[in-house]
C-alpha cells in the first residue's frame, strides 16, 4: 500500500491496558508526526521525528510514548490512559526541506476510545 | 506563539454561490499558510498553499500579511466541495520541521 498507513483503525481499551498505534509510510519521507484530533478542539501536534530523532514533544503526558525505529515506521505506545484521551490520532509524514513549506501527508487515523 | 483562527465553525451555501472561508493567524515570524481539506470518509489532505499561488478545484487563497489573513475563496461552489476545511500555519524557515498549527476547522455544506 502506498501513502501513510495507520493500524489499528479503531481501538477500545481500558484505563489499565497497554496498547500501541502503528504508522507506516511508503513515500520516502524523512519526518513523521503524531497529531491528536479531539472533538471541539483543533488538531494538536504531539510529537515530531526528523530522521528518526525526536525533535518536538508538545508537553504530552508520559502515558503517551512515541517510538520511531526507522524513517518508515512510527509507533505511539499507550498506557494507563484516561477517558479524556479518547480521540482520533493522526499520523503524518513529510519530506523536510531547508526552505520550509513542507507538505504533510496524513494517514486515515486511529480512533481510540478509553473506557 | 502561533495561532490560527477560523471564526466560522459551520458555513452553508447553495450550489453556484460564492463561498469564502475565513482564516486569520497570529505569528511573529515568517509564516507559511496552507489549507487542508477532509472530505467525508477520506483522510485529511492538502488543498493548497500560499507559496504556490495556484488554484485548486477552483479555490484560491491570498496571504494578506497586513490583515494577517488567508481566506479561502471559490466563486461558484459545488456540492462536492462539502467538507471540513482547516487552515494551517508553519514557519517558512527551515527549522520548523514541518510542524503545522491548525485552526479549529470550518464545515462547509453546499446545498443543491
Amino acid at each position: 500500500e502506498t501513502g501513510v498507513t495507520q493500524t489499528p483503525r479503531h481501538l477500545v481499551m481500558g484505563m489499565t491496558n497497554k496498547k500501541s498505534l502503528k504508522c507506516e509510510q511508503h513515500l520516502g519521507h524523512n519526518a513523521m508526526y503524531w497529531y491528536k484530533q479531539s472533538a471541539k478542539k483543533p488538531l494538536e501536534l504531539m510529537f515530531v521525528y526528523s530522521l528518526e530523532e525526536r525533535v518536538e514533544n508538545n508537553s504530552v503526558p508520559s502515558r503517551f510514548s512515541p517510538e520511531c525505529p526507522n524513517s518508515s515506521h512510527l509507533f505511539l505506545h499507550l498506557h494507563t490512559l484516561q477517558p479524556e484521551d479518547s480521540a482520533l490520532y493522526l499520523c503524518a509524514s513529510s519530506h523536510l526541506m531547508t526552505s520550509g513549506a513542507n507538505v504533510l501527508t496524513f494517514g486515515a487515523g486511529s480512533r481510540l476510545t478509553v473506557l | 506563539a502561533q495561532r490560527v483562527t477560523q471564526p466560522e465553525k459551520l458555513l452553508s451555501v447553495f450550489k453556484g454561490a460564492p463561498v469564502e472561508l475565513k482564516c486569520n493567524y497570529s505569528y511573529s515570524g515568517s509564516p507559511e499558510l496552507f489549507w487542508y481539506v477532509q472530505y467525508s470518509r477520506q483522510r485529511l489532505q492538502l488543498l493548497l498553499r500560499h507559496i504556490s499561488r495556484e488554484s485548486i478545484k477552483g479555490f484560491t487563497a491570498d496571504l494578506n500579511k497586513g490583515e494577517t489573513s488567508f481566506h479561502l475563496k471559490k466563486p461558484f461552489a459545488q456540492e462536492e466541495d462539502s467538507a471540513m476545511y482547516y487552515c494551517a500555519l508553519t514557519d517558512a524557515g527551515g527549522t520548523s520541521y514541518g510542524k503545522l498549527t491548525f485552526g479549529q476547522g470550518t464545515i462547509l455544506t453546499v446545498h443543491p
